[in-house]
């Protein structure tokens, strides 16, 4: 079975400083790992996928396969950073139907 | 183009109650999702609809039953329900394998 964990319900930071949102997963195959933001008042939406390899309001994540790790970063947090956070994981090949972590609450304070 | 809508966005049953929650696609999408999320939770996905049949279902009773239309919005229909259905549901459509964009979901409340 696909599990995806967030250790942390909450994160607070201050601005400026650095960020890292945790996430593993446990899947037997080969996953494909997304990272999903909600601001307030706004839908959930995508972030980033790890087979896009790119950056994306300044977040990076990168697939470790040997910890089972999709782990979000940021060097420099901003206040508009602050928002929840899903880790979500869906098998390749199949169709995207990702099984998402409970989320991590982002804050950063000014 | 408004993205995913979902209709209605609050609702309010009792115990044994039916209900039904609709969604309009994204323009050009033809894939529906429906994810249940409870509070404190992340999204838990209930189905998936392409060419007006279910694909794919995750562990929820038959209860939960959905429907895709000629248009490709959907309905998701629970019955009797129960306490533990109040969440929010989440509606995702797609196009493909392209990545989901949500709808802004409908609140249930169950009393």
């Amino acid at each position: 079975a696909q599990r995806v964990t967030q250790p942390e319900k909450l994160l607070s930071v201050f601005k400026g400083a650095p960020v890292e949102l945790k996430c593993n997963y446990s899947y037997s195959g080969s996953p494909e790992l997304f990272w999903y933001v909600q601001y307030s008042r706004q839908r959930l939406q995508l972030l980033l996928r790890h087979i896009s390899r790119e950056s994306i309001k300044g977040f990076t994540a990168d697939l470790n396969k040997g910890e089972t790790s999709f782990h979000l970063k940021k060097p420099f947090a901003q206040e508009e950073d602050s928002a929840m956070y899903y880790c979500a994981l869906s098998g390749s090949g199949g169709s995207y139907i990702p099984t998402f972590g409970r989320g991590t609450s982002l804050i950063v304070h000014p | 183009d408004a993205g995913v809508t979902q209709s209605p966005t609050h609702l309010i049953k009792t115990r044994g109650q039916q209900v039904t929650l609709r969604c309009s696609p994204k323009s050009g999408h033809d894939t529906v999702s429906w994810y249940q999320q409870a509070l404190g939770q992340g999204p838990q996905f209930i189905f998936q609809y392409y060419e007006e049949e279910e694909r794919q279902r995750g562990n929820f009773p038959d209860r939960f039953s959905g429907h895709q239309f000629p248009n490709y919005s959907s309905e998701l229909n629970v019955n009797a329900l129960l306490l533990g259905d109040s969440a929010l549901y989440l509606c995702a459509s797609s196009a493909s394998r392209q990545p989901q964009h949500f709808g802004d979901g409908t609140r249930l409340s169950i009393l």
